[in-house]
């Protein structure tokens, strides 16, 4: 079956724009979760979906917001883009939150390049 | 809060040297703990996993066996590859309302022939 999928892979962007990113979760899969990773901070947790909610937030400005529709798909946007936003944004899938045998899958991510 | 510390990096290997990569956790309850490895240019992909204590994970000639006593997850390989060479991640999931990987720093592994 197909695996978490997210468009775009890369993208380059100039300070003050805005960005939206695209996660498709693995069919079945309910739950999605965005990373940042950065050779600084390494990978931090962003916010996770669940059901259309958000379930949890990261330690992040609102400047990051995202969206899960009604077919588990979500969408992370980030406004007014400043060059520490360059980094991997990583979305995981997994079937629900909290279960005890519960399982990321991640996407291979989207480069975002602020320049 | 919950945190993972892993061992520092890089390392470099020969071909068919022993790996342990180190990692400790500190969390409250009874995390589920896992092992990402990232290839150059790709997301995260699990290696292995144990959900209770004294489970041990295993995959591809990796292994770790969960230490409650000692709050660690050791990654071990008997003989490395060339094609093992990547970026290893430790990470904790605590079973409740959220599925929030906490992730190490990651270790950078290479492997020359």
């Amino acid at each position: 079956k197909a695996g978490v999928t997210q468009t775009p892979r890369y993208l380059i962007k100039t300070r003050g724009q805005q960005v939206t990113l695209s996660c498709s979760p693995i069919s079945g899969h309910r739950s999605v979760s965005w990373y940042q990773q950065t050779p600084g901070q390494g990978l931090q947790f962003l916010f996770e979906y669940f059901s259309e909610t958000q379930r949890n937030k990261g330690n992040f400005p609102g400047r990051f917001s995202g969206r899960q529709f009604s077919n588990s798909r979500s969408e992370m946007n980030v406004s007014t883009l400043e060059l520490g936003d360059s980094a991997l944004y990583l979305c995981a899938s997994s079937r629900s939150p909290g279960t005890d045998n519960t399982e990321a899958f991640f996407g291979q991510g989207t480069r975002l390049t602020v320049v | 809060g919950d945190s993972v510390t892993q061992m520092e990096g890089p390392v470099t290997l020969s071909e068919e040297a022993f790996l342990t990569i180190n990692c400790t956790y500190t969390a409250t309850g009874y995390p589920s703990l896992f092992w990402y490895v990232q290839y150059p240019g790709e997301g995260l992909q699990l290696l292995l996993k144990a959900t209770k204590a004294d489970d041990k994970g295993s995959n591809k000639g990796f292994e770790a066996t969960y230490r409650k006593e000692t709050t660690s997850f050791h990654l071990e390989k008997g003989s490395v590859q060339v094609s093992d060479s990547a970026v290893y991640f430790c990470a904790l999931i605590k079973t409740g309302a959220n599925s929030k990987l906490t992730f190490g720093k990651g270790i950078t592994l290479s492997v020359r022939p």
